[in-house]
């Protein structure tokens, strides 16, 4: 168990919906990143907050946002959704904006139908 | 353009013999290199790591080397075990963490034989 929490562990929706994943972070852990697993594709890194705030951003679609409450949970946004969205989302942790080894949950499964 | 490529997406090893798992980098800013190890519906797990000064690091039956006028590193298993079966995940990041993330390469599934 890595300490990472993400919810929901499935979800189905329908196209053009949007939908809310959220990520509560290890004990003590300020960065909260978010990556994407489509098939045949490797972990894609999304975008990165640390202690509240946006310090990096990946391959992102605009029709995606995130965000780090002040509790430092973490919630990433997905609208207008595609069949091509369906893909295994993974929240990461670690202690600070310099730590180099990420901590991931268990990722939430999202299928577009 | 992927800087970081496993190119080999399986591999498949006895029980008890040695498994050699590699992975290339393009990007010549990378100075801190990790392996994850992932199970069928769980998250990537944390495995070792290694530092640009150094050129290995070792930890159990695990071990990771780093050549980097090659741009390429290797973690080896030795003994391999059953348990070990999984998809390895190279990934590597620049000077002061991980700031942009880590960049993974696309796995390589380890497949141990009885």
């Amino acid at each position: 168990d890595s300490g990472v929490t993400q919810t929901p562990k499935h979800l189905i929706t329908a196209t053009g919906q949007r939908v809310t994943l959220r990520c509560s972070p290890r004990s003590g852990d300020l960065s909260v990143y978010w990556y994407q697993q489509s098939l045949d594709q490797g972990l894609q890194f999304l975008i990165h907050y640390y202690n509240g705030e946006e310090r990096a951003k990946g391959n992102i679609l605009e029709r995606f946002s995130a965000q780090q409450f002040p509790d430092l949970h973490s919630e990433l946004n997905l609208s207008s959704l595609e069949l091509g969205d369906s893909a295994l989302y993974f929240c990461a942790s670690n202690e600070g904006y310099s730590g180099n080894t990420i901590y991931f949950g268990e990722g939430s499964w999202l299928t577009v139908v | 353009d992927q800087q970081v490529k496993q190119n080999s997406p399986s591999l498949s090893v006895q029980e008890g013999r040695i498994s050699i798992l590699n992975c290339d980098y393009t990007n010549s800013m990378f100075d801190y290199f990790l392996w994850y190890k992932k199970y069928p519906a769980e998250g990537p797990t944390f495995l070792i790591s290694i530092s640009s000064i150094k050129d290995k690091n070792e930890d159990g039956r695990f071990t990771v080397f780093l050549n980097k006028s090659a741009k390429h590193l290797s973690l080896h298993i030795v003994p391999s075990q059953p348990g070990d079966s999984a998809v390895y995940f190279c990934a590597a990041s620049e000077s002061g963490g991980g700031a942009d993330g880590l960049t993974f390469g696309k796995g390589t599934h380890l497949i141990i034989q009885p």
